[in-house]
Parts: C-alpha cells; sequence; structure tokens
C-alpha cells in the first residue's frame, strides 16, 4: 500500500503570503496526484489533478508541481479565503490513500 | 447542477449494521463510478471504497474490507454503502463522491455515523 506524508502538518500566514506544502509518497505515483481543500464544517473540493492541472473554477494562485514521490501545492498570495486544511490523494493504486493534511491558519 | 446528497447515517450500537444512500441528480450516474469516504472527528480523510460504472469491479480499504458492501442502482441514480459489525472507530462523516480517473471530483455534504453504546 502506498503511504502519503505531508509537510508541514500545520503552518500559520499571512494574507498574501507564498505557501508552499509538500506531500511524499512511500512510493512512485509518477503524476497521479491530486489536492483537495476542505474548510470546517464542509465537503472537501478538488483543487488540483495529475499533479497540476487545475480544476475548473480553482483560481490561478493555486498550483500544483512534483513527479515520482514528491509533490508541492504552492499558493502564489494567500487569500482570506484561503484558510483551510489541505490534503494530496494519490489514485496511482488502490488502494487510494490521503496525506494527513495541512491547516494552514491566519497568522 | 451536479448534486450528492447522502443519507442513512446516525446512531448504532457496536456490532450493529447501518446502510448508507447516496443520490445523485445533474449527471448521467451510469457514467460515472463512485467512491466513499469516510472523517473521523477531527482527523484526516480516510478513502474506503471504490465501484465502476457498472458495479463489476470494486475496491475496498483493508480497514472494512469483509464489512462493508458498497453497491449501485443506477435506474435509481443510487450510490450504496451497507455497513455491519460495526465499531466505535466506524465514526466519522461519510461522504459519497463522483469519480473521475480515481480522483474524487464532486462530494456530497457528508453523513454522520455514530457508533456507540
Amino acid at each position: 500500500d502506498i503511504q502519503m506524508t505531508q509537510s508541514p502538518s500545520s503552518l500559520s500566514a499571512s494574507v498574501g503570503d507564498r505557501v508552499t506544502i509538500t506531500c511524499r509518497a512511500s512510493q512512485t505515483i509518477s503524476s497521479n496526484l491530486n489536492w483537495y481543500q476542505q474548510k470546517p464544517g464542509k465537503a472537501p473540493k478538488l483543487l488540483i489533478y495529475a499533479t497540476s492541472s487545475l480544476q475548473s473554477g480553482v483560481p490561478s494562485r493555486f498550483s500544483g508541481s512534483g513527479s515520482g514521490t514528491d509533490f508541492t501545492l504552492t499558493i502564489s498570495s494567500l487569500q482570506p479565503e484561503d484558510f483551510a486544511t489541505y490534503y494530496c490523494q494519490q489514485n496511482n493504486s488502490s488502494p487510494l490513500s490521503f496525506g494527513g493534511g495541512t491547516k494552514v491558519e491566519i497568522k | 447542477e451536479v448534486q450528492l446528497v447522502e443519507s442513512g447515517g446516525g446512531l448504532v450500537q457496536p456490532g450493529g449494521s447501518l446502510r448508507l444512500s447516496c443520490a445523485a441528480s445533474g449527471f448521467t450516474f451510469s457514467g460515472s463510478g463512485m467512491h466513499w469516504v469516510r472523517q473521523a472527528p477531527g482527523k484526516g480523510l480516510e478513502w474506503l471504497s471504490y465501484i465502476s460504472t457498472s458495479g463489476a469491479i470494486i475496491y475496498y480499504a483493508d480497514s472494512v474490507k469483509g464489512r462493508f458492501t458498497i453497491s449501485r442502482d443506477n435506474g435509481k441514480s443510487s450510490l450504496y454503502l451497507q455497513m455491519n459489525s460495526l465499531r466505535d472507530e466506524d465514526t466519522a462523516v461519510y461522504y459519497c463522491a463522483t469519480s473521475s480517473w480515481w480522483r474524487m471530483v464532486v462530494w456530497g455534504q457528508g453523513t454522520t455515523v455514530t457508533v456507540s453504546s
């Protein structure tokens, strides 16, 4: 089974900051990596799929990169509505798996 | 508008059973694979199960294999999760989601399952 490890588990940032979240897979998953955003009490929302493709309607300040085992989600200029928890997920093989999440909080 | 609405959650005793439903609308349900994902209180997301468009291909997480059964009725645009032998650690919000290349694209609002005596 593929384990997904995110870092950091939480971070504090200010509006306008550049934020980077890392996700590492326990084995190579090619580019089969997705990112989700979840706000308190709400269902997750798909942000980025296939490592770097932006889901329809997602602002361009979100971007993804990486391949193999190491992946990154970047928010170029943090906005008030971006404070949330972010999860990576591998869809390379079953069982599918999520990272533990990164909570982005207001500094 | 694409919409998924889960139902069937509630309070159940350990060892009990529950059947969750997910009603789909606004898209061709028979053309979409589907997932169940859960989130325990204060915890992260856990993928549980996937079913293909026809139901011919099914996968489970080890944590629920042998206890949970995923199924679908394309005529009713509905997805189901039969949960047996429930444990305290199954307490969570359960989400259904549409699948595209095994990523979860559209999510329901979730239904809460509490396993407690």
